[in-house]
């Protein structure tokens, strides 16, 4: 059964700090994606990663994939409060013999506070 | 272009009763899916389908029926509705691109609170 886990799951800085957050997913995969919810909303693709190596950058927000250490890590640079939001990770799953139903993390909840 | 639309977005039901949550998306995208989303636990698949006539269970399909008649739609019903169904759904459709990525398009969403 693949397992998706996040941490941390709840994160405060203080804007103008760095900070990174990591998903680590049991089997084997190339595929993960980064979305994020701001309170009572809905999800919103961030970044879509599908090899190794693969980076992907927008704003101060930078993605990455290590597909042989199964890892996943979204870095935060110079954090500003309009990034406060849940993040989540997801990783391609296969049921039934269908791929591209998506398992998910717990998501971090971070805050960024003035 | 509405994406996908979800209704109600706020129900209230009484233990034991039952209801449908309906789901509409107009990108004519073959794969669509129900998740629900628990404080602190993430999004669990509850049913997904690959095109109209064909469903399948996901991780927690207990509790819940679907049903796919055309592309556009993908109700979920609950029936005899229990407080462990208290929850936030999502409706979500999905389109591969080019590159081989699944992207997930969601709904805004229905709180449904079972007492």
């Amino acid at each position: 059964e693949l397992k998706v886990e996040q941490n941390p799951l709840f994160l405060s800085m203080q804007e103008g700090k760095n900070y990174t957050i990591y998903c680590n997913y049991s089997t084997t995969s190339d595929r993960l994606y980064w979305y994020r919810q701001d309170p009572g909303k809905s999800l919103e693709s961030l970044f879509v990663l599908l090899s190794n190596g693969a980076v992907k950058q927008e704003g101060r927000l930078m993605a990455s994939l290590d597909t042989k250490a199964r890892l996943s890590t979204l870095h935060i640079t110079a954090a500003v409060h309009d990034l406060s939001a849940t993040y989540f990770c997801a990783v391609d799953a296969n049921y039934g013999g269908s791929q591209g139903n998506l398992i998910f993390g717990k998501g971090t909840k971070l805050s960024v506070k003035p | 272009n509405a994406g996908v639309t979800q209704t109600p977005k706020f129900r209230i039901l009484k233990i034991g009763q039952s209801m449908t949550l309906q789901c509409t998306q107009d990108m004519n995208h073959n794969y669509m899916y129900w998740y629900r989303q628990d404080p602190g636990m993430g999004l669990k698949l509850i049913y997904y389908s690959v095109g109209a006539g064909i469903t399948d269970k996901g991780e927690v399909p207990n509790g819940y029926n679907v049903s796919r008649s055309t592309t556009e739609d993908f109700p979920l019903r609950l029936e005899l509705a229990a407080p462990s169904q208290t929850s936030v759904y999502f409706c979500a459709s999905r389109r591969t691109v080019s590159s081989g990525a699944n992207v997930l398009t969601f709904g805004a969403g229905s709180r449904l609170t079972v007492l």
